[in-house]
């Protein structure tokens, strides 16, 4: 079956930062994407990969390892309106996204 | 407001009850999506549309109906629903079905609760 692993909650550090990783077991791989999704709003589309590195844009970095079956969503500097469930997707071999169950973050001062 | 909009933004109906949910993009996206989201729980893709037609279908229960009447709306119809129906509704669209790196737009979703 196809699946997709990420930690259900992490807790950080106002200006700290935080390494959100997700690995993944699918049948075939056309991308793997990151959102963003704020309590009671809309998914908002973080970021992209589809070849193995790293995407940096602004305060946060996505890298990719297909070898390995894992991506990490990396968030620097912090802020409290960091504090939102990440979700990390692969775009399987039927072009069908194939979601994790997300990952809360909380921010504290 | 550009973007992806659905209504009602919140839902409360009976098990007898019939109503439907509507989502509107103005992206100029060609293909429409519906999702459920249940707390703790991946995303579930229900169905999709790909130039109004649908080239989706998940397994969902037949008391979940889309309706795709043109590029830019799509319905869901519910009738005879389940308490463990409730669930936040996302739709979303993106540029085209089988298209690697083309990210999708959501709309709000529609809180729905079964009583």
């Amino acid at each position: 079956g196809q699946n997709i692993d990420q930690p259900t909650e992490m807790t950080a550090t106002e200006g700290a930062i935080v390494q959100i990783n997700c690995t993944y077991q699918t049948s075939g791989f056309n991308g793997l994407f990151w959102y963003q999704q704020h309590a009671g709003e809309a998914p908002t589309f973080l970021s992209y990969n589809v070849l193995d590195g790293l995407e940096e844009k602004g305060r946060f970095s996505s890298f990719l390892s297909r070898s390995k079956g894992y991506s990490y969503l990396l968030l620097k500097e912090l802020q409290m309106k960091d504090s939102a469930s990440y979700l990390c997707a692969v775009l399987d071999s039927n072009y069908q996204l194939i979601w994790g169950a997300g990952t809360k973050l909380i921010i504290k001062p | 407001e550009t973007g992806v909009t659905q209504t009602p933004r919140h839902l409360v109906m009976g098990m007898t009850n019939k109503k439907s949910l509507k989502c509107e993009q103005h992206l100029g996206h060609n293909a429409m999506y519906w999702y459920k989201q249940s707390a703790k729980k991946p995303l579930e893709l229900m169905f999709v549309y790909n130039f109004k037609e649908q080239t989706e279908n998940n397994s969902v229960p037949s008391r979940f109906s889309p309706e795709c009447p043109n590029s830019s709306h799509l319905f869901l119809h519910l009738h005879t629903l389940q308490p463990e129906d409730s669930a936040l509704y996302l739709c979303a669209s993106s540029e085209e079905v089988e298209q690697g790196g083309t990210e999708a737009f959501f709309g709000q979703g529609t809180r729905l609760t079964v009583v």
